[in-house]
């Protein structure tokens, strides 16, 4: 039972760039939820889920497209990377109303 | 939308003292407030968590209080030991249709010294 993960851990990003993040669950949860992390900041929503073939905006949509193709998986998009999105991403999962399950990040830098 | 509050920003007691961080929140409808750890480079876990149906709920040396009225809720940290030292956030659930999203505060950094 590996729980949250996420691919990759670490990635470069040149201004421009796209990418995709991937965070996947084994636990059967229902909703899944990317947010990022900026120092000082707290945890901020991005996108979120309440299942397969779902999603709806957060807090900071702007810059980012996720799909739910699968209920395990929850992909995260930059379509075009901008220094602003340098973060730590992480993406979380829950039963309903229950304790989220956090990934374990992943450390995006946009040069 | 729902707005988290979290003081103080920083903490630093002697092992063995008390640790208390206070959060306030702005959503009446909000009546689900977790507790998170995250240590350095590490995911954000569940540490208590607490719905508006109940006022105090402990865990060991963790406690946490909740006062619907004042929209506040605190974190109480008993006989604090090194490897208390993290950083907690506190979060509400917003009461939103179909989801359950969690909006945090902006996080304490505790340091326990020895």
């Amino acid at each position: 039972n590996a729980g949250v993960t996420q691919t990759p851990k670490f990635r470069v990003l040149k201004t421009g760039q796209s990418m995709t993040l991937l965070c996947a669950q084994d636990m059967n949860h229902e909703y899944m939820y990317w947010y990022r992390q900026d120092p000082g900041m707290g945890l901020r929503l991005i996108h979120y889920s309440v299942g397969e073939g779902t999603t709806a905006k957060g807090e900071v949509p702007d810059g980012y497209n996720v799909s739910r193709l699968k209920k395990q998986n929850f992909l995260l998009g930059l379509e075009s990377a901008a220094p602003s999105q340098t973060s730590v991403y992480f993406c979380a999962s829950s039963k309903t109303d229950n304790e989220q399950f956090f990934g374990p990040g992943t450390r995006l830098t946009v040069l | 939308g729902e707005n988290v509050e979290q003081h103080p920003s920083t903490l630093s007691v002697q092992e063995g003292d008390s640790a208390v961080i206070k959060c306030t929140y702005s959503d009446s409808a909000s009546n689900y407030f977790p507790w998170y750890k995250q240590e350095l480079g590490k995911r954000p876990q569940l540490i208590i968590d607490i719905r508006s149906n109940v006022g105090e709920k402990k865990d060991q040396r963790i406690a946490v209080t909740l006062n619907k009225t004042a929209k506040h809720f605190s974190l109480h940290i008993t006989e604090t030991q090194p490897e208390d030292s993290a950083v907690y956030f506190c979060a509400a659930s917003m009461k939103d249709t179909g989801r359950r999203a969690l909006t945090f505060g902006s996080g304490t950094r505790l340091q326990v010294q020895p």
